[in-house]
């Protein structure tokens, strides 16, 4: 049972480059997320898809470009990354009745 | 907006000992109200939730009430043991107009437990 798959795991940036981070949940959840986890702060909503064709602004979408591919399939962007961007990503699925989560293991960016 | 908000740790406790976690909310709808756990080096998962008020969510020894008279959901166990050092989050999941759910979350209470 995959559940929610993240892609890549950890990886490191300059200043100025891009990336995807790639998401993929096998659950037939109709909402996807992508969050940020720094210490201190929690979690925080970057953006979020409550269903296919849909995408919304979280907390703090400055930054990121979000992309709902599918329904399976929900991508983060970055288009000049900034060592503020320095986090560990993680996206989720719910489910249409409740709401709970369900998590990736986490993709840890690290930007210089 | 809808907020979260839960106590500050770090909580250090005894094992056996009795555990709260304060949380309370702002919600503008009717929220579900969840905890999670993210034990050291892993992702978050689900530790109990409750779907709408007095409901009571529990598992693992763990307990909260969903208490819409004090926007409440305080986490609670009565023995502590090693095994539940992790960092607790509390968190809100309201249905919003495109058909699905926004989830936020509070900042998250780290609770180390000493044998």
């Amino acid at each position: 049972n995959a559940g929610v798959t993240q892609t890549p795991k950890f990886q490191v940036l300059k200043t100025g480059q891009s990336m995807t981070l790639q998401c993929a949940q096998d659950m037939n959840h109709n909402s996807m997320y992508w969050y940020r986890q720094d210490p201190g702060m929690g979690l925080r909503l970057i953006y979020y898809s409550a269903s296919e064709g849909t995408t919304d602004k979280g907390e703090v979408p400055n930054g990121y470009n979000v992309s709902r591919l599918n329904k399976r399939e929900f991508s983060l962007r970055l288009e000049s990354a900034a060592p503020s961007q320095t986090s560990v990503y993680f996206c989720a699925s719910s489910t249409r009745r409740t709401g709970e989560l369900f998590f990736g293991e986490g993709s840890r960016l690290t930007v210089l | 907006g809808d907020s979260v908000t839960q106590m500050e740790g770090p909580v250090t406790l005894s094992e056996e000992a009795f555990l709260t976690i304060n949380c309370t909310y702002t919600a503008t709808g009717y929220p579900s109200l969840f905890w999670y756990v993210q034990y050291p080096g892993e992702g978050l998962q689900l530790l109990l939730k409750a779907t709408k008020a007095d409901d009571k969510g529990s598992n693992k020894g763990f307990e909260a009430t969903y208490r819409k008279e004090t926007t409440s959901f305080h986490l609670e166990k009565g023995s502590v043991q090693v095994s539940d050092s992790a960092v607790y989050f509390c968190a809100l999941s309201d249905r919003v107009n495109t058909g699905g759910f926004k989830t936020i979350f509070g900042a998250g209470t780290r609770l180390f437990v000493k044998a």
